[in-house]
């Protein structure tokens, strides 16, 4: 597609529930990228998916946080078992090279209540 | 490790007015990249500009400009003659280790500018 596609664009969970947030990139790129934002921490880098390569999944917070990538394009984050501070805004990237001017996505707010 | 500080939480100009937005970055790393980004209020962050260490040229383009001072470990960001659709949050970033795409973002500087 022509930018980053991010489904739901808002998505409202009940604490303890599992949630899966998806990711379509910009057709071609082989860079992947997850961020979360919120009020108290600003940007928070997740995962990384490069073409084949084992993804860096040194910013997830706890292992309740997972990700896979599909086909080399569709990714989709899963939280399991949502704490009220998992509330935020997650934000997918997608870049050409890993280069790191990427193109983000209007991301998913996600409230746990 | 790498750390962004962006000092300013939030600066309020005129229309047409010059501001700056500062950037003081650390790294550990001698090859890294710096990177600006915009955030609207519509949300959507917005890619500006990508700095290689090794390049110290000050950049512009329009209305924009950034100096790159190695020496102060600084990145800042220019508009000249501001307009309303300025407004945004503004964040600075360095890449993190040695992946180049992973980054560090500050905590953004607020831009509001009135008319």
């Amino acid at each position: 597609g022509a930018g980053v596609s991010q489904s739901p664009s808002n998505k409202v969970t009940e604490k303890g529930k599992d949630v899966e947030l998806r990711c379509d990139p910009i057709s071609g790129h082989t860079a992947l990228y997850w961020y979360r934002q919120s009020l108290g921490q600003g940007l928070e880098f997740l995962i990384y998916f490069q073409g084949n390569s084992a993804p860096d999944k040194s910013g997830l917070p706890s292992d309740r946080f997972s990700a896979e990538r599909t086909g080399g394009s569709v990714s989709t984050l899963t939280i399991q078992r949502t704490q009220q501070e998992d509330s935020a805004v997650y934000l997918c990237a997608s870049d050409l090279w890993g280069a790191g001017g990427y193109t983000f996505g209007s991301g998913t707010r996600l409230t746990v209540v | 490790a790498q750390k962004v500080t962006q000092a300013q939480t939030e600066i309020s100009v005129v229309e047409k007015e010059d501001v700056t937005l500062d950037c003081v970055y650390e790294t550990r790393d001698t090859t890294y990249y710096l990177f600006w980004y915009k955030q609207p209020p519509s949300g959507e962050l917005v890619f500006l500009i990508r700095r290689n260490s090794f390049d110290e040229q000050n950049e512009i383009s329009g209305r924009y400009s950034w100096n790159f001072q190695k020496s102060t470990s600084s990145f800042n960001f220019t508009i000249t003659a501001s307009q309303v659709v300025d407004s945004a949050v503004y964040f600075c970033a360095v890449n993190y280790g040695g992946s180049q795409g992973n980054l560090i973002f500050g905590k953004g500087t607020k831009l509001s500018v009135k008319p």
